[in-house]
This record gives structure tokens, C-alpha cells and sequence, in this order.
């Protein structure tokens, strides 16, 4: 059974420091992983899908690297902001499980001013 | 707007009171899907549907029951809810899967659910 870990649970840095976020999944046959953002109450925005062909994903301050291998991707947020605290989730998906993801427990980041 | 949506976004009832909680999509997705979310648990699947009337069980699929009848809507019904259910519940979608990779997935907002 496929288990997403996600460590540590809760992470607090200073404006401007650079964010590494780490995932980690025991079944490395996965299809994809898809990193999402949720803030307080909200729901879910997708930040990065990540193919298991691809050895990473850029979008604008965010990079996510994937290691199929060692089971593990790191989400990258250079520069960080306020506005870049909130929940961030991974979630893998594998091809036996239809489209399901399976999401870890999620990093709570908070980027003080 | 490409997005999903869902109503009711807040809803307070009672045990045994069946409810219906109404997801669409305006993408033309083939793929839905239901998730609960809990302190603790994470997000879990109930239910998801790959296309017109074909719908699987998730992780977590008893108490609910879902429908697909027409591609853009996909609700999730609760019989007669009870206070384990209270949750906080997204709805999914995301274009049908080709052998290999995957499609990316979007969340509706949520609907915040309270069974007294």
C-alpha cells in the first residue's frame, strides 16, 4: 500500500529564506505527483505535476525535483514571502488505482515578516 | 473560468437527514472524484468516477453513495448521515489517464460539513 510522508510537519523560516519541502513515497511505480497549496479553510490549488519521465518541474519561485528511485521529491520556494504561507500537500498517483492520488499529511509553512 | 465548483460550501444537519452535496465541472473532464479531509487523516478518497456512469469505491466509501448521469456533475449523496461524517469534503477532476502519466488534478472549494 502506497504511504506519502511528508517531514516536518510544520516549518517556520524568515522573509526571504528559501523554502525545501520534502515528500517522500514508499511505491516508486507512481504515474505522477502533484504538489498543491491550501491555505486556512480553502481548498486545494495545484502548484506543479510532476510526470514520472520528468526529473523536475519549474514555475516561476517554485521547483520540484522527483527521485523515483529513492521514492522522494522536494519542492523548492525561492525567495520566500508572507503570501507563501499556507499548507502544502504532495500526493502521488499511481496507474493501478485509476486516477486516485494518495496525499501525505502536508508541511504548514509560515514565512515571517 | 475553467473550474469546479461545489454547493453547499457550509452545511450544518442532523443525524439521519439525507443530504446531497452537488460537484461540477465546466472542463469536460472524464475523471471525478470525492475526497474527505481530516485532522490527522489527511485527504482520503470516497468515491470517484472515470466516466458516464462507471463509479469505483475509494478508501473510504461507506455511508456515501455518488452518480454520474451526465459528465459535468458528479454528486455525492449521504444517506442518512451521522456524526463520524463531519468532515470537510472536495470534489476533484481531471482529464481521463493515458497509460504512463497523468493528467493534473483540480479541487473544487470545499464543502465544510457538521453532523450534529
Amino acid at each position: 500500500k502506497q504511504e506519502v510522508t511528508q517531514i516536518p510537519a510544520a516549518l517556520s523560516v524568515p522573509e526571504g529564506e528559501n523554502l525545501v519541502l520534502n515528500c517522500s513515497f514508499t511505491d516508486s511505480a507512481i504515474y505522477n505527483l502533484q504538489w498543491f497549496r491550501q491555505d486556512p479553510g480553502k481548498g486545494l490549488t495545484s502548484l506543479l505535476l510532476i510526470q514520472s519521465s520528468q526529473r523536475e518541474q519549474t514555475s516561476g519561485r517554485l521547483n520540484a525535483s522527483l527521485d523515483k528511485s529513492s521514492g522522494r521529491s522536494t519542492l523548492y520556494i525561492a525567495a520566500s514571502q508572507p503570501g507563501d504561507s499556507a499548507t502544502y500537500l504532495c500526493a502521488v498517483r499511481l496507474g493501478a488505482a485509476g486516477n486516485k492520488l494518495t496525499f501525505g499529511g502536508g508541511t504548514r509553512v509560515l514565512v515571517k515578516p | 473560468e475553467a473550474q469546479v465548483t461545489q454547493n453547499p460550501r457550509y452545511l450544518i444537519t442532523v443525524t439521519g437527514k439525507k443530504l446531497t452535496v452537488t460537484c461540477s465541472q465546466n472542463m469536460n473532464h472524464e475523471y471525478m472524484s470525492w475526497y474527505r479531509q481530516d485532522p490527522g487523516l489527511g485527504l482520503r478518497q470516497i468515491y470517484y468516477s472515470m466516466n458516464v456512469e462507471v463509479t469505483d469505491k475509494g478508501d473510504v466509501p461507506e455511508g456515501y453513495k455518488v452518480s454520474r448521469k451526465e459528465k459535468r456533475n458528479f454528486p455525492l449523496i449521504l444517506e442518512s448521515p451521522s456524526p463520524n461524517q463531519t468532515s470537510l469534503y472536495f470534489c476533484a477532476s481531471s482529464l481521463s489517464y493515458i497509460p504512463g502519466q497523468g493528467y493534473e488534478q483540480y479541487f473544487g472549494p470545499g464543502t465544510r460539513l457538521t453532523v450534529t
